[in-house]
């Protein structure tokens, strides 16, 4: 079963460009990850979130949380093609220990 | 920061002869975590133990399974495989530290010929 469903699936943006990406729990979230992926390469953490409104940035990237709508969002300003890869949201499911990942969003950033 | 280190990075193996993929973690984290991911597809967690309690996903096929003999050691144990199965297997821990989050492996990419 889905249970993190992100949006879009793909984007392809001219570099320079802003652009957002969504992450939908279908459950109570209790620690929201985004992760990086290069094409056929391991993940890169890139931020953690875990209290609602919580909003964090590490270099163009910036991550919010809304609890409330079991939703984070991913903002990278002024892309450039070192962002192209797939970004992956990731989240805890304490009823376990189990971690799941969201759908994926695959970027392409045409220089 | 834990490291996780899988090994090897590529493996082929033939249709239905058993391969084995291992991970392992430097920080002796009670967790780890094994993940599938197909070409084109996000990770989809296979299995994951906390200490020596092995946990499977409903939907993980019996063909799949795994053993962690001690803390840092975890194997992943596909004893059949078939087309299907090619694919980059992750595993992954716990981070400790306030950032928090997991640290995944570099990965083994499985192919079935």
């Amino acid at each position: 079963s889905q249970e993190l469903e992100q949006s879009p699936q793909s984007l392809i943006v001219q570099e320079g460009k802003n652009l957002t990406i969504n992450c939908t729990s279908s459950k109570t979230l209790y620690g929201l990850y985004w992760y990086k992926q290069k094409y056929g390469e391991g993940l890169i953490f890139l931020m953690m979130l875990q209290k609602g409104g919580e909003e964090k940035s590490h270099e163009k990237i910036t991550a919010k949380l809304d609890e409330k709508k079991q939703q984070s969002s991913l903002h990278i300003t002024a892309s450039q093609p070192s962002h192209a890869g797939i970004y992956l949201c990731g989240a805890d499911m304490r009823t376990g220990n189990q971690f799941y990942f969201g759908t994926g969003t695959s970027l392409t950033v045409i220089p | 920061d834990a490291m996780v280190i899988q090994n090897p990075r590529y493996q082929v193996t033939q249709f239905g002869k058993p391969v084995t993929l291992s991970c392992s973690q430097t920080l002796n984290h009670n967790v780890m975590y094994w993940y599938q991911q197909k070409s084109s597809q996000a990770p989809k967690l296979l299995f994951h133990y906390y200490d020596k309690d092995f946990n499977n996903e409903a939907d993980t096929p019996d063909n799949f399974q795994s053993r962690r003999p001690n803390t840092s050691f975890c194997f992943l144990d596909i004893r059949s495989p078939g087309l299907g199965d090619a694919a980059m297997y992750l595993c992954a821990t716990p981070r400790t530290g306030p950032a928090g989050g997991y640290t995944f492996g570099s990965g083994t990419r499985l192919t079935v010929v």
